[in-house]
């Protein structure tokens, strides 16, 4: 079936450092990719999509690129500050029988980035 | 932007006890999801709903329910609590059924079961 695989956290980062969250997929169609980003104490939020092959979502300075030949969407950021502590989801909406459309998220990555 | 409400941050309930988690979004959206969040097994999908008074099973549904009397207004039910429910709970919505819609989370129900 369809899933999504995200790097084993915590990833423990400096100020300033680049980020990469490796994030693949398996799917049997093609779906539309997301990644979301949860702090502490609260629900998740949208920080960028892409819905084909190639695409580019970015956010804040998050950036990701569906890339259909590796079947990944790695978020990257050129320069992480504290406040980007956090955990990332990556995740992809599908479609099952009666045309309904779910989301399947991987376990999360924790980002700790220290002063 | 659009706004999810969960009714209660954190709540602690008995075995055996009848819960209601209430979740309200105020953006016209067809359809809402009800998930839990535990360590080590990320986001898991209880109960969805693409309309009023409709209602489709997730991935873990056993011992849920969930009703939708009106759009905004989406509610999981546990019919007898246990320990095994506690839980962070996420509420959802999106606008549409389109598979490129992204999916707005409120910000949880930390519930505990004793």
């Amino acid at each position: 079936g369809d899933s999504v695989t995200q790097m084993e956290g915590p990833v423990t980062l400096s100020e300033e450092a680049f980020l990469t969250i490796n994030c693949t997929y398996t799917a049997t169609g093609y779906p539309s990719l997301f990644w979301y980003v949860q702090y502490p104490g609260e629900g998740l939020q949208l920080l960028l999509k892409a819905t084909k092959a190639d695409d580019k979502g970015s956010n804040k300075g998050f950036e990701a690129t569906y890339r259909k030949e590796t079947t990944s969407f790695h978020l990257e950021k050129g320069s992480v500050q504290v406040s980007d502590s956090a955990v990332y989801f990556c995740a992809l909406s599908y479609s099952f029988s009666g045309g309904y459309n779910k989301l399947i998220f991987g376990a999360g990555t924790r980002l700790a980035v220290h002063p | 932007d659009v706004k999810v409400t969960q009714s209660s941050r954190y709540l602690v309930k008995r075995t055996g006890e009848k819960v209601f988690l209430e979740c309200v979004q105020d953006m016209d959206h067809e359809n809402m999801f009800w998930y839990r969040q535990d360590p080590g097994l990320g986001l898991r999908l209880i109960y969805f709903s693409y309309d009023v008074k409709m209602k489709e099973k997730g991935d873990i549904p056993e011992g849920y329910s969930v009703s939708r009397e009106k759009k905004e207004r989406f509610s999981l039910i546990l019919e007898s609590a246990s320990t095994n429910q506690t839980s962070m709970y996420l509420c959802a919505s999106s606008l549409h059924r389109g598979f490129d819609q992204p999916q707005h989370f409120g910000d949880g129900t930390r519930l505990s079961i004793l």
